[in-house]
């Protein structure tokens, strides 16, 4: 089946600080997608990528639509308390059910 | 805000027990779907569902497994004679298009211990 390789696997980090993490896959997906999973919590949607090359930000997040449809990256600028928990990239393709395939996920801690 | 909401929060059964978990879409959406998520690991997909039936499924949604949407607002996800390693998050999600992006919402999810 289709993988998401995400990285880093976790970040520890100063409040402030800018925060950068990615997905890479072996196959085309036609829409990317950035979730944040909060502790005992489903994921929530951050920001849904549609178009190769598109760049959308949603406050301090930034993703990135890699041209190739095989990659993508997520940026958070000056870091809170609140942005720890774990980030998951997600990639759909048309023909897949509507199913999403997952990323194994960034745990971010920010250090106050 | 529409919210999926999903029933028990968390539950504990015997191996060997069958077990159904219970979730709500939002009420105007179409499609729906069953992921899990064993503690520490990523979310997999297990099924999708619309118009009364099965439109995809993973390798991991066997005979073991089975959907129902038994009326116009439930959703249940039926896992029949439990085993240890059925122990996971399983997340309820639905979406109004057939694409993803606004619109696909997860519930909080039931926790599932098999002991």
């Amino acid at each position: 089946g289709q993988q998401l390789n995400q990285s880093p696997q976790s970040m520890f980090i100063q409040e402030g600080e800018d925060v950068s993490m990615n997905c890479t896959s072996s196959s085309i997906f036609n829409t990317w997608l950035w979730y944040k999973q909060d502790p005992g919590e489903g994921p929530v949607l951050l920001i849904a990528l549609y178009k190769a090359g598109e760049l959308t930000s949603n406050g301090r997040l930034t993703a990135q639509f890699g041209i190739t449809r095989k990659d993508s990256f997520l940026n958070i600028s000056a870091s809170i308390p609140s942005d720890v928990g774990i980030y998951f990239c997600a990639g759909q393709t048309n023909n897949a059910g509507n199913m999403l395939t997952f990323g194994g996920g960034t745990r971010l801690m920010v250090k106050p | 805000e529409p919210e999926v909401t999903q029933t028990p929060s968390h539950q504990v059964t015997q191996m060997g027990q069958e077990v159904i978990l219970r979730c709500v879409p939002i009420s105007n959406h179409l499609y729906f779907y069953w992921y899990r998520q064993i503690l520490g690991q990523k979310v997999e997909f297990l099924v999708s569902f619309y118009n009364n039936e099965i439109s995809e499924k993973s390798e991991i949604f066997d005979d073991q497994f089975s959907v129902e949407r038994p009326d116009g607002s439930n959703f249940t996800l039926k896992i029949r004679s439990t085993k240890l390693e059925d122990s996971a998050m399983y997340f309820c999600a639905s979406s109004v298009f057939q694409g993803a992006g606004y619109g696909y919402t997860f519930g909080s999810g039931t926790r599932l211990t098999v002991v």
